[in-house]
């Protein structure tokens, strides 16, 4: 299995706080990932990394931030947590820009009342 | 807009009957991927078809891929119970590196 690990794994928080998640991996992969998992929806790439310090959005990225500080960690960061962001969010990495699979880690639960 | 469609949505099937799963898309793409996810937890990766008429194996699953139809197939041969679980397809366009997943497939296989 793919060395990735999501912290927290659940939480449970307030509108209008900010929150964290952490993504660690020990692959030492250049690609990282921000997904969020909702009923109907499938996942929807939040934002993802192709190195140190270098992101892009996608294609639902309002209301999210990310920082890539070290090729091991992705952070995902809600500035102001909204009900509409209560999910379950997985990181992924690949080894390869394009035609390589993503490996996922397993989650964080995350809700906010 | 691109669109990632998988159906059935919801799928109950007999043990040792044989089902096909389908997943459209509607971009350019030669690049689709497979993956399992059991209740609660992570994606598994599955497959991975990166050329038009690619067919993939793996015990009683085969995936296909016909990229002039944007269709992909996820077929279960003679299922068990082990086989339930949910899957999901994923495109990655030729023109770009994100993957665009389906809404997924729940499979319940009932003995």
């Amino acid at each position: 299995d793919a060395g990735i690990t999501q912290s927290p794994r659940h939480k449970v928080t307030e509108t209008g706080t900010p929150v964290t998640l952490r993504c660690h991996q020990t692959e030492n992969h250049r690609y990282m990932y921000w997904y969020r998992q909702d009923p109907g929806h499938g996942l929807r790439l939040i934002h993802y990394s192709y190195g140190v310090k270098d992101t892009d959005k996608g294609e639902v990225s309002d209301g999210y931030s990310v920082s890539r500080s070290k090729t091991e960690d992705f952070l995902l960061t809600l500035e102001s947590a909204t009900s509409s962001q209560t999910s379950v969010y997985f990181c992924a990495i690949s080894e390869l820009r394009v035609q390589g699979p993503q490996h996922f880690g397993d989650g964080t639960r995350l809700s906010i009342l | 807009e691109l669109k990632v469609e998988q159906n059935p949505l919801f799928l109950s099937m007999q043990e040792g009957k044989n089902y096909t799963i389908y997943c459209n898309y509607s971009t350019t793409s030669d690049r689709l991927y497979w993956y399992r996810q059991d209740p609660g937890k992570s994606l598994e990766s599955l497959f991975v078809l990166l050329s038009n008429g690619a067919v993939k194996q793996e015990g009683r699953l085969m995936a296909s891929l016909d990229t002039k139809a944007r269709l992909s197939t996820l077929h279960i041969t003679a299922a068990v119970h082990d086989l339930s679980a949910t899957y999901f397809c994923a495109v990655e366009p030729n023109t770009g590196n994100q993957f665009y997943f389906g809404t997924g497939t729940s499979l319940t296989v009932i003995p």
